[in-house]
């Protein structure tokens, strides 16, 4: 069965710093990766997403993440961050050609992101 | 466009009370998801459904939760003699009909925050 793991679970950081969150996988096949974030008091929303081609792939509001295939990664970056950006991150996958419905995503437990001014 | 609704936001129940939580998708996707939150933890796939059938129900518990997507009106999960352990947030997603380009891509509702006292 495959499975997320997020590697931080709270990121405290000044403004303009860098944000980088981790994101592992356990599957051999084909996946699909996505990051979603929840600011506060909000629902889920989407903020990149790869299903195939360039690995690097850009999303809403300057982040973008890498999928590394033999790593079995997709890490989220941010080069400078906002306060706006405070908010619980969670990266999730789901996999084709496998038992599991691809509709199935599997969510990891999620980093809580803190930016002070 | 409205999003994923869902209804009651916040649910309070008794030990042994019935919960009904509701879920209208985006307008013109036809296949909902349910996903379960339980505190300190990622969202947790339990279900995923298109118009009059279930296509995966892996992640449901044996006893007690039903789901539902008839033909006309919002998927509704049905919780029977709910216990405190079923406490939770409880979300609903919804994707674009097979064939769409943005097929694999789930837009999230609110959720309803389930208490059970």
């Amino acid at each position: 069965a495959q499975s997320v793991s997020q590697h931080n679970h709270h990121v405290i950081l000044s403004e303009a710093a860098s944000l980088e969150l981790g994101c592992n996988y356990s599957y051999g096949g084909t996946v699909n990766l996505f990051w979603y974030v929840q600011y506060p008091g909000q629902h889920l929303q989407l903020l990149l997403k790869y299903f195939s081609g360039d690995p690097l792939v850009k999303g809403i509001k300057g982040f973008e993440a890498e999928f590394i295939k033999s790593k079995f990664s997709f890490n989220l970056r941010k080069p400078s961050v906002q306060w706006s950006d405070t908010a619980e991150y969670f990266c999730a996958v789901n996999a084709r050609g496998t038992t599991d419905s691809w509709g199935k995503l599997q969510f990891g437990a999620g980093t809580q992101v803190v930016v002070t001014p | 466009n409205a999003g994923v609704m869902q209804n009651p936001r916040h649910l309070v129940r008794r030990r042994g009370q019935e919960a009904r939580l509701r879920c209208s998708p985006m307008k013109g996707h036809s296949h909902v998801y349910w996903y379960r939150q339980l505190p300190e933890e990622g969202l947790k796939f339990m279900v995923y459904l298109q118009k009059e059938n279930i296509i995966d129900e892996s992640g449901m518990p044996k006893e007690r939760f039903s789901a539902e997507f008839p033909k006309e009106g919002p998927s509704i999960l049905r919780i029977q003699q709910v216990v405190r352990g079923d406490s939770a947030a409880y979300f609903c997603a919804s994707s674009p009909p097979s064939g769409h380009a943005r097929l694999h891509e789930q837009y999230f509702g609110p959720g309803t925050r389930l208490t059970v006292t």
